[in-house]
């Protein structure tokens, strides 16, 4: 089945540095790739995704890229501010009803 | 326009007891999904729900966990007997229809079994 990895675990930034969270994924078949943010005490907010035909997506301070040959994802989020921390989440979708989701990134951004 | 609502939030729970955990998927959607999460782990599938219909359960344990989504009412994930390792959050999800990849969570219930 599909397995998703993500890296690193913990990331530490200075505010206003850039963010870089990376996934790679086992299934070929996987078409859809949704980031989520937790925050302490809360649900999994979606704040990006991207879809198997493009290689890249920009939302503001947060883009993802995509590259299907090498099955890997990544995602930047730039001019990091202290609300940026959360743990952040990657998944992978191969169009059905599964989503298979990485372990998790927790970002501190220092003020 | 309410989102994905849990309840309870906190739940502890004693070895042995009944834990019922209850999801209200956004307005309009018809389908629900159950996670867990252990401490420093992602989100783990459980099991996915149309109304009145298990979907898939391929991700929850074959004993003393069973979930149902009655036509009315909300979505209720059942732990019989719990046990230690049955700590975690669970969080429901809500999709509008089948085949829907984007998915809307809610805040999670976390479960403590002393």
């Amino acid at each position: 089945g599909e397995n998703v990895e993500q890296h690193p675990s913990t990331l530490s930034v200075q505010e206003g540095d850039s963010a870089v969270i990376k996934c790679t994924y086992s299934d070929s078949a996987s078409n859809y790739f949704p980031w989520y943010k937790q925050e302490l005490g809360k649900g999994s907010q979606l704040i990006i995704d991207i879809r198997s035909n493009v290689g890249e997506k920009k939302d503001q301070r947060i883009a993802v890229t995509l590259n299907k040959t090498a099955k890997h994802f990544s995602l930047h989020i730039t001019e990091t501010q202290p609300e940026d921390s959360a743990v952040y989440f990657c998944a992978a979708n191969t169009g059905g009803f599964k989503t298979i989701f990485g372990a998790g990134t927790r970002l501190f951004v220092k003020a | 326009n309410a989102g994905v609502m849990q309840n309870p939030r906190h739940l502890v729970r004693r070895r042995g007891q009944e834990a019922r955990l209850r999801c209200s998927p956004m307005k309009g959607h018809s389908h629900v999904y159950w996670y867990r999460q252990l401490p420093e782990e992602g989100l783990k599938f459980m099991v996915y729900l149309q109304k009145e219909n298990i979907i898939d359960e391929s991700g929850m344990p074959k004993e003393r966990f069973s979930a149902e989504f009655p036509k009315e009412g909300p979505s209720i994930l059942r732990i019989q007997q719990v046990v230690r390792g049955d700590s975690a959050a669970y969080f429901c999800a809500s999709s509008p229809r089948q085949g829907a990849t984007e998915q809307y969570f809610g805040p999670g219930t976390r479960l403590t079994v002393t």
